[in-house]
């Protein structure tokens, strides 16, 4: 059975960071590309970024562009998201997802609270 | 960038056809997968490659491509069909999201 497991979310002030983890079992990790989607709070999906199997291909949206880094560990089955320069709009509960062509399998996400 | 429009409601009552629309220039060349969203949960995929449905998702649920949209059909929806359903194309979009209602 697919699992992943996202952690890492928490309350972050203003130009904070966090760094979220998404634990993956039941599929090859290393033999997937991999996403990460966020969903503020009553609003809809949109998608943050993507890694490729071997991380040799990264690509992000524009809102976070320049500030975040999507990263993966294939030895440990492990996503990573490095958010720094954290604003309020980065509110959003962020889910990790195994990508093939787009989104597959989906984790609970995990919220990220940007407040003072 | 690319934009998908969905309508942001549809309601229908239980056993009748609920049909969602999604529109955008990228569709007439790429595929979309639709997502259902209940509360508090995290995404399912129901459809993709505009019609292919995965294992386990009920055969009520079909999908269709005309052009530059693609249509979602729920037929003879049920109580547990109500939630939050997304398009998403391979240009990394998702559409804004469609409210069904089922009462």
């Amino acid at each position: 059975e697919v699992q992943l497991l996202e952690s890492g979310g928490g309350l972050v002030e203003p130009g904070g960071s966090l760094r979220l983890s998404c634990a993956v079992s039941g599929f090859t990790f290393s033999n997937y590309a991999m996403s990460w989607v966020r969903q503020a709070p009553g609003k809809g999906l949109e998608w943050v970024s993507t890694i490729s199997l071997g991380s040799g291909s990264t690509s992000y949206a524009d809102s976070v562009k320049g500030r975040f880094t999507i990263s993966r560990d294939n030895s440990k089955n492990t996503l990573f998201l490095q958010m720094n320069s954290l604003i309020a709009d980065d509110t959003a509960v962020y889910f990790c997802a195994k990508d093939v062509d787009g989104p597959l399998h989906w984790g609970q996400g995990t919220l990220v609270t940007v407040s003072s | 960038s690319y934009e998908l429009t969905q309508p942001s409601s549809v309601s229908v009552s239980p056993g009748q056809t609920a049909r969602i629309t999604c529109s955008g220039d990228v569709l007439a060349r790429k595929y979309v997968r639709w997502f259902q969203q209940k509360p508090g949960q995290a995404p399912v995929l129901v459809i993709y490659k505009d019609s292919e449905r995965p294992a386990g998702i009920p055969e009520r649920f079909s999908g269709s491509s005309s052009g530059t949209t693609v249509t979602l059909t729920i037929s003879g929806a049920q109580v547990e069909d109500e939630a939050d359903y997304y398009c998403y194309s391979a240009a990394r979009v998702f559409g804004g999201g469609t409210r069904v209602t089922v009462l």
